[in-house]
């Protein structure tokens, strides 16, 4: 059974930079899309972008620009960089293994406040 | 970007109750379709892939069906647990785009 677990800071000043990880347990990240999705309290989902096993990656254009997604297969993990935030960016963050096909793992989330 | 329009907003139903939520696609998206159950503090859980297909673990009250632009998540019986916020996901381009929501309320 693949698990993802995200981690990182809780809180981040306005104009900072917001950086998670997801680290993926019981299964390889070979062959598959790596995503992370966000959603404002009390709002609905909203997809930041996903990266490629072998690196390629897609963002959301409201987010381009600010947005970087890495990968890094030797540790199992992904990560989430935005940049320049603003209190907009306050969100439960999820990572996730979703696509088309019958698998679909997403992490608990994490809360990230943006806030001095 | 494909828009996803979802309706209704809200829903207010009672146990045994039969329901169904629409998600309309701006622009045909083939089956490329899921159906997402959201509760309070939890990750969405995927109901239905590929517009049709059961997820593994699924009770099989809940369907779907639809391709091209029109898609249906239908409950045939509702259950207390039942009641939560549906979101549909469409992953056909990108970027991929949700659904607004449907918020299921005990009657």
């Amino acid at each position: 059974q693949v698990q993802l677990q995200e981690s990182g800071p809780g809180l981040v000043k306005p104009s900072e930079t917001l950086s998670l990880t997801c680290t993926v347990s019981g299964g390889s990240m070979s062959g598959s899309y790596w995503s992370w999705i966000r959603q404002p309290p009390g709002k609905g989902l909203e997809w930041i972008g996903y990266i490629h096993y072998i690196g390629s990656t897609n963002y959301s254009p409201s987010l381009e620009g600010r947005v970087t997604i890495s990968i890094d297969t030797s540790k199992n993990q992904f990560s989430l960089r935005l940049n320049s935030v603003t209190a907009a960016d306050t969100a439960m963050y999820f990572c996730a293994l979703s696509g088309g096909g019958p698998s679909d793992y997403w992490g608990q989330g994490i809360l990230v406040t943006v806030s001095s | 970007d494909i828009q996803m329009t979802q309706s209704p907003s809200s829903l207010s139903a009672s146990v045994g109750d039969r329901v169904t939520i629409t998600c309309r696609a701006s622009q045909g998206i083939s089956n490329d379709l899921g159906w997402y159950q959201q509760k309070p503090g939890k990750a969405p859980k995927r109901l239905i892939y590929a517009a049709s297909n059961l997820q593994s673990g699924v009770p099989s009250r809940f369907s779907g069906s639809g391709s091209g632009t029109e898609f249906t998540l239908t409950i045939s019986s509702l259950q207390p647990e039942d009641f939560a916020t549906y979101y549909c996901l469409q992953h056909n381009s990108n970027p991929r785009t949700f659904g607004q929501g449907t918020k299921l309320e005990i009657q």
